[in-house]
């Protein structure tokens, strides 16, 4: 079965600061990717996603990923964080195919903390 | 954008009694709805996954008799959870597919407390 790591439980950051959320996944082959955010009090939205081609991706918000195969990674980046970012992240996965290939895995999630 | 309600966003039932939380896709026929569970600091894990029609699929060591699904419209799933128990209190998330691009929308939870 597929699974997914989230490294960090605990981000804490300064605005303006850079983030860089780190996730991995166990699943060897094709593979659809995803960052969730969970702001306080509302539901999971959808960050960006990782079908195929460019495996640099921009997102909402600023937030880009970035999928290395080789190191079975999709790790979430910005360049300068604002106090709203404040929220939970979640990576997700889903085999690269249809039927219950359509099932996310998700990671643990990492709470990150913009102090103004 | 597309729409997941999910209702009730909170409720408290005695023991022994049974929760049914409606998702519905408000702007978006769902293929294919999940329902996941949520514990503290912990993430979200599949319970069950429905297609419109058909008997829902559960993942391994979910009780189906337990946590009834109904996905009878291609907008509207339940999930009863029958004689509730303390150890049942969770949040419970539901996501709707619909579409061909690996869209899933989610509603926004039910946070589920038995007394």
């Amino acid at each position: 079965a597929q699974s997914v790591s989230q490294h960090n439980h605990h981000v804490i950051l300064s605005e303006a600061a850079s983030l860089e959320l780190g996730c991995n996944y166990s699943y060897g082959g094709t593979v659809n990717l995803f960052w969730y955010v969970q702001y306080p009090g509302q539901h999971l939205q959808l960050l960006l996603k990782y079908f195929s081609g460019d495996p640099l991706v921009k997102g909402i918000k600023g937030f880009e990923a970035e999928f290395i195969k080789s190191k079975f990674s999709f790790n979430l980046r910005k360049p300068s964080v604002q106090w709203s970012d404040t929220a939970e992240y979640f990576c997700a996965v889903t085999r690269g195919s249809g039927g219950s290939n359509y099932k996310l895995t998700f990671g643990k999630g990492t709470l990150l903390t913009v102090n103004p | 954008g597309a729409v997941v309600s999910q209702h009730p966003s909170w409720v408290i039932c005695k023991s022994g009694t049974s929760v049914k939380i409606e998702c519905r896709s408000l702007d978006f026929q769902a293929t294919t709805m999940f329902w996941y569970r949520q514990f503290p600091k912990q993430s979200l894990m599949l319970m069950a996954t429905s297609n419109e029609g058909s008997k829902a699929t559960y993942e391994q060591g979910v009780e189906k008799d337990k946590f009834l699904i109904n996905h009878a419209s291609l907008t509207l799933s339940t999930l009863t959870v029958t004689s509730a128990h303390p150890e049942d209190s969770s949040f419970y998330i539901c996501s709707a597919r619909g579409g061909g691009d690996y869209g899933y929308t989610f509603g926004s939870g039910t946070r589920l407390t038995v007394v």
